[in-house]
Formats: C-alpha cells, structure tokens, sequence
C-alpha cells in the first residue's frame, strides 16, 4: 500500500464505548498529525507528533488520546464521547513537522458518529 | 484572530472558467495552500504560493498578493471531475497552518 490509510472508515459508537482510530502511512515522512473535520468549518487540529514526539496539542478534551508508537502509524483513542464530536477525522501526514512548504498528505478520513 | 475567508459554494459550467477567492489575516505569512477534497475522500494538495504572483499547472493557476492577503484558484477548462471542496490554508509566522472553512464548487453540464 502506499500513501496515508485509515481505518475504520465508518464507525459508530455510543457515549460510553472505548474505540479506537489507527493511521499508517508508507511515505516515509516524519510528521503525523490528527485533524477533526465537520462540515461547513475549517479543518480543526487536534494533535501533531515529529519523529514520534508529541510537538503540539490544541487543546483537545481529555476523551481523545493520541498515541504515536513509531514513525509509520497514529493512533487516536476515543472514550466517552459527546454527540458534538461526531466529525470526520483525518489523519495526515508530511516531511518535516515544521517548514514552509510543508505539504501534508491525507488519509481519506474515519467518519465518527456518537449516539 | 486569524481567519481564512473563503465563499461558501461556488457553481460553474462545464468547459467555462471559475476563479475561487480566498483572503487572510494571519499572524505572518509563510505560504498559501490550496488542496482539493472530492466528497468522502481525502484532501490532495493543488498548489503552494509563498512569493507574490501566478503559479500555473495545467488547467489550475493559484495567485498570490501578500500586500493585500488575498489568492485565487483558477480553473480552466472545467469538468465535472472538477466538482469537489477547495481547501485554502495559510502557514503563520509560527509555521501553524490556518484553513478556511472550503469551498464547494458545482460542475453543471
């Protein structure tokens, strides 16, 4: 496989599931990171690690864990959610975590619904 | 704040042209991004402008004026491929990247 690759795609969970969301990439990049994306917003970020140091987090409730066990793959654990997180997260991947032309590549995303 | 604006929806006609706009106030400036999201897929990048002026690549052209903080995505040539969510996204001073909320662009034949 190449590029970015998420699993589930589709997942449906209610508030007091554990469940959790897993990103590989084979491009050999060094920077992963975990977006939230629900519609008509811009894309939110939640989480970005560098050579599998967690470098930025803004400031995501506690009900999201990331974890980075190396440089291909992302793990994103979810416990008990609330309806408004239902969202598409994206995972993404780039070179380096910090330049300017820092061109991120795309999984095709996990659409979360809460009950 | 920071903010991307960006029109919300945007239809055009097979074959014709569209240019879509995006405007920013950032806390500096390290480059634009446009990506494309086709709906249930992935966001692919289209283009990077970090100097003022026009980028072409085949039928897309991105444009850039820092001095006024704006760019447009020009589409020639329109297919209905075309039809999808275009992502504009400025890189601060910190090297953080701030999006615009997208916009959907409608191919009608």
């Amino acid at each position: 496989e190449t590029g970015v690759t998420q699993t589930p795609r589709h997942l449906v969970m209610g508030m007091t599931n554990k469940k959790s969301l897993k990103c590989e990439q084979h491009l050999g990049h060094n920077a992963m990171y975990w977006y939230k994306q629900s519609a008509k917003k811009p894309l939110e970020l939640m989480f970005v690690y560098s050579l599998e140091e967690r470098v930025e987090n803004n400031s995501v409730p506690s009900r999201f864990s990331p974890e980075c066990p190396n440089s291909s793959h992302l793990f994103l654990h979810l416990h008990t959610l609330q309806p408004e997180d239902s969202a598409l997260y994206l995972c993404a991947s780039s070179q380096d975590g910090v330049s300017g032309a820092n061109v991120l590549t795309f999984g095709a995303g996990s659409r979360l619904t809460v009950l | 704040g920071q903010n991307i604006d960006q029109p919300t929806e945007m239809t055009a006609t097979e074959g014709a042209i569209v240019q879509i706009n995006c405007t920013y106030q950032t806390s500096g400036f390290n480059g634009l991004f446009w990506y494309q999201q086709h709906a249930g897929e992935a966001p692919t990048f289209l283009s990077y402008n970090v100097l003022d002026g026009l980028e072409e690549k085949g039928r897309f052209s991105s444009f850039l004026s820092r001095s006024k903080g704006y760019s447009y995505l020009l589409l020639k040539e329109l297919q209905m491929k075309d039809s999808a969510s275009y992502l504009c996204a400025v890189m601060n001073s910190n090297y953080q990247l701030i999006w615009g909320a997208g916009t959907k662009l409608i191919i009608k034949p």
